[in-house]
């Protein structure tokens, strides 16, 4: 069966640290992966896409990985503030054309 | 405003009775999108609209959900005699385009449906 997981136990982590959050799929060829950041009580907000043919992406303090042979993309927060403190989704996009999304980790960073 | 709108943000019903959720998009915004969160959990695709195609109607749990999008802007997820599994946010999203053309969705800040 087709799956997204994402790691359901929260993640405690010192302010400056790196962050590291992992997505792993099986049974999806998508043709890109999304990061999305949500705080309680509010709706997700678009934070990076990553195409099949692209192995890393990078937006400020963000890094995104995407290996379609181990099926998998690391999310990367470089120099953690108590400020990313929130869920990260990640979403893919399935062969029917639409976006489906793991069931987020909850990151908490510690001043 | 800028951003998608959507209305109630909070509502109690009691179970059997009809609810309607109300999403406007971002203007000039072709496809919406609508999702359900549950407690802890993460966001289950319902329905999703394009332009002037059929919906994709694929994920809607029961027959008691339906949705309809007017004039290609405002949509409606109606929900009939609600039952207590029904209660999660319901979440709506816009982009620009569709998926496989580009792929951020801008989403709202939900409408909480409590069914007692």
């Amino acid at each position: 069966s087709q799956k997204i997981e994402q790691n359901s136990e929260a993640l405690n982590i010192q302010e400056g640290k790196t962050a590291t959050l992992t997505c792993n799929y099986t049974n999806y060829s998508p043709a890109y992966l999304q990061w999305y950041r949500q705080d309680p009580g509010r709706g997700p907000v678009f934070l990076l896409l990553i195409r099949e043919n692209e192995k890393e992406k990078r937006k400020e303090r963000l890094k995104v990985t995407f290996d379609t042979t181990l099926k998998q993309s690391l999310f990367h927060i470089t120099a953690s503030q108590p400020a990313d403190s929130a869920t990260y989704l990640c979403a893919l996009l399935n062969q029917g054309g639409k976006l489906i999304f793991g069931q987020g980790t909850e990151l908490s960073v510690k001043p | 405003g800028a951003g998608v709108s959507q209305s109630p943000s909070n509502k109690v019903t009691e179970k059997g009775k009809d609810v309607e959720l109300r999403c406007d998009p971002i203007s000039g915004h072709t496809a919406l999108y609508w999702y359900r969160q549950s407690l802890g959990q993460g966001l289950e695709f319902l329905i999703y609209f394009q332009g002037n195609s059929a919906p994709d109607k694929s994920g809607l749990p029961s027959d008691r959900f339906s949705a309809e999008r007017t004039g290609g802007s405002v949509s409606t997820l109606t929900i009939q005699r609600t039952q207590q599994e029904d209660s999660a946010v319901y979440l709506c999203a816009s982009s620009l385009e569709g998926l496989r053309v580009s792929g951020e969705l801008f989403f709202g800040e939900g409408s909480r449906l409590t069914v007692l």
